[in-house]
């Protein structure tokens, strides 16, 4: 099976352009989340779904921050405008619901804003 | 609410020596443990995990974890060191009734020397 694909892998843009980050959770699970990492605030939940609803978003920044499942084979991270304190690797994960804390994480995506 | 704190952000031991990364949990009720390790640009992968049963946990790659309720302690260890085993760690708890959302601590790099 393939595992949670993220997309782009690198991102480079200049503040205030619009990010997109997407992603593809593996088929069947029914959670999906997005982290972000960065050096300074280690690994930070930002939002997640069940099945395609928004169940926490109060780790999400600021408004600047919005996130989408319009179905359950796909997401996206949306930043706009960005800053550079929005450098980070975001990580999208996925897992089913009976196992908890089992999550299956992408590659991620790498932002930089300069 | 839950946290985990890891002790030190970066052990280094010599190849064939006992590896021991420390992680104490903050929990009113009994959690979900969890370790990850994370290659360099990589997601996180999971090790083992700890969902009440057996308090000694064995996971991928020769790692255990032994959960101590009167230590509130998680710690991961490994009986010999091998170079591949060079990456971060990540200890994390979960309350199932929170939706299983995992929250992660800072990470410990982990160093292998030859």
């Amino acid at each position: 099976d393939a595992g949670v694909i993220q997309s782009p892998r690198h991102e480079v843009t200049e503040m205030g352009q619009e990010v997109t980050l997407r992603c593809k959770p593996i088929s069947g699970h029914d959670y999906l989340f997005w982290y972000r990492q960065t050096m300074m605030r280690g690994l930070e939940l930002l939002i997640y779904f069940n099945n395609n609803v928004p169940i926490d978003d109060s780790g999400m920044p600021e408004d600047r921050f919005s996130a989408k499942m319009p179905n359950a084979s796909f997401s996206t991270l949306k930043i706009q405008p960005s800053e550079p304190r929005d450098s980070a690797v975001y990580f999208c994960a996925s897992r089913r619901t009976a196992n908890t804390g089992e999550l299956f994480f992408g590659e991620g995506s790498r932002l930089t804003v300069l | 609410a839950q946290s985990v704190t890891q002790l030190g952000s970066h052990v280094s031991v010599s190849e064939g020596a006992l590896v021991l990364l420390r992680c104490n949990y903050s929990s009113s009720v009994p959690p979900y443990l969890f370790w990850y390790v994370q290659y360099p640009n990589q997601g996180l992968q999971l090790l083992l995990k700890y969902t009440s049963a057996a308090t000694l946990v064995k996971g991928i790659n020769g790692f255990e974890a032994e959960f101590k309720k009167s230590e509130t302690s998680f710690h991961l260890t490994k009986p010999s060191a091998h170079m591949s085993d060079a990456a971060e760690y990540f200890c994390a708890v979960s309350l199932d009734n929170q939706g299983g959302k995992l929250i992660f601590g800072q990470g410990t790099e982990l160093s292998v020397k030859p």
